[in-house]
């Protein structure tokens, strides 16, 4: 089994639509949790940390859930700019140190 | 700041050809690693290094080799290239360990022919 699994996608929605999706994750020990984005034959960067209460940046909405060990993004009132490719990406223990597990990712896209 | 920097953006190498990749920081992290990303896959773990000097395995590291003379450079050297090795590659850097935001470079994007 995958340590990180995302549908994913396409996920095809208009301006102005919400769209959400989620990830799960193995390592019920993971201590930290991400999404990052990643625009077409660019590198990833930071969207944002997963808080255990749930946390939200503008129109973007992470929630976490540690009992079903999944993460989920919401986006609302899309903009054509949201056509990304969105990372899940965990921190998993291994022998004494801690990496990153990365999501296969998730591809949404906006349309005009 | 330039961030992270990767040279070269492109390449192609025939099987059996050596190459190192380049890969630079000037935000003084400790941590860097190297990671590829195929087709269907997540970003997995090549190389990583948590100071000058010291380095680890990652996830998959056979057939590359890396090192850390100083705090700001960490090369990748594929050592005998083959076609699996087709990929693109990223370096890159955080403060601490895995814990906290990987700031990325614009990645290498290897062909193996």
């Amino acid at each position: 089994r995958k340590e990180v699994e995302q549908d994913p996608g396409p996920f095809n929605v208009p301006e102005g639509a919400t769209v959400a999706f989620n990830c799960t994750y193995s390592n019920s020990a993971s201590q930290s949790f991400f999404w990052y984005r990643q625009d077409c034959r660019k590198e990833p960067k930071l969207l944002m940390s997963v808080y255990s209460s749930g946390n939200e940046d503008g129109r973007f909405t992470a929630q976490l859930n540690r009992a079903s060990q999944y993460i989920s993004l919401l986006i609302r009132d899309s903009k054509l700019s949201d056509s990304a490719t969105y990372l899940c990406v965990v921190n998993i223990r291994s022998q004494d140190d801690y990496k990153l597990s990365f999501g296969a990712g998730t591809t949404v896209t906006v349309r005009a | 700041n330039a961030g992270v920097t990767q040279t070269p953006k492109f390449q192609v190498l025939k099987t059996g050809q050596s190459m190192t990749l380049q890969c630079a920081q000037d935000m003084n992290h400790e941590y860097m690693s190297w990671y590829r990303q195929d087709p269907g896959m997540g970003l997995r773990l090549i190389h990583y290094s948590v100071g000058a000097g010291i380095t680890d395995q990652g996830e998959v590291p056979n057939g590359y080799n890396v090192s850390r003379s100083t705090t700001e450079d960490f090369p990748l050297r594929l050592l005998s290239a083959a076609p699996s090795q087709t990929s693109v590659y990223f370096c890159a850097s955080s403060r601490g360990s895995g814990y906290n935001e990987q700031f990325f470079g614009p990645g290498t994007r290897l062909t193996v022919l």
